[in-house]
């Protein structure tokens, strides 16, 4: 099946600097790979979104990168805030049903 | 705000209780998936329900059930618990799978079993 982690459990950066999140997957299957925020509290929050085919997408301070050989997704947050500390998750889109198949997440710690 | 709310908020039950947790879907959405997120784990995927069926499941026993009405709000029913069924439970609802990819998240349920 499919399966999606992250490399590290924790990250912290200093306010203003530029955050990397690492994610590994194991099977090809997904049609799309998203990352999700999830606060304290809340439910998990739509960031940016990839398709398969591609390798490169960038959206607001948020770049996320595919590299499909070695199997590895991460998403790049620039000029980190303090709003930006919550726990970031990567998924996979099942190619046939849509269901998203989970990593474990990474919290990220902002520091002012 | 994503317009997809659950309720209850939080949950206490005992082992061999039974348990139903509700949720309406964002405006429009048709589909509805159910995910449990164990402590410092991310989501796992229950089942999804469209036009009323379920359409999907995971690696779930069949003491998880669930239903979808009309309105497209859903409810998952979980039996006979357990106390690893400790979890938040999350619903999620989108457009039909081969619309847009997006899934809306609800806050969720935090049930604990005792």
């Amino acid at each position: 099946g499919e399966s999606v982690g992250l490399h590290l459990p924790t990250l912290s950066v200093q306010e203003g600097d530029n955050s990397i999140i690492n994610c590994a997957y194991s099977n090809s299957a997904s049609d799309y790979f998203i990352w999700y925020k999830q606060e304290s509290g809340k439910g998990p929050q739509f960031i940016i979104d990839i398709r398969s085919n591609m390798d490169k997408r960038q959206g607001q301070r948020v770049t996320v990168l595919l590299n499909k050989t070695v199997k590895h997704l991460s998403l790049q947050i620039a000029a980190t805030q303090p709003g930006d500390s919550a726990v970031y998750f990567c998924a996979g889109r099942g190619s046939t049903l849509g269901r998203l198949y989970f990593g474990r997440g990474t919290q990220l710690t902002v520091w002012p | 705000e994503t317009g997809v709310t659950q309720s209850p908020t939080h949950l206490i039950k005992t082992r061999g209780q039974q348990v139903t947790l509700r949720c309406s879907s964002q405006s429009g959405h048709n589909t509805v998936s159910w995910y449990q997120q164990a402590l410092g784990q991310g989501p796992q995927f229950i089942f999804q329900y469209y036009r009323e069926e379920e359409n999907g499941r995971g690696n779930f026993p069949p003491r998880f059930s669930g239903l979808q009405f009309p309105n497209y709000s859903s409810e998952l029913n979980v039996n006979a618990l357990e106390l690893d069924d400790s979890a938040l439970y999350l619903c999620a609802s989108s457009l039909p799978f081969g619309g847009s990819h997006e899934q809306f998240f609800g806050p969720g349920t935090r049930l604990t079993v005792l």
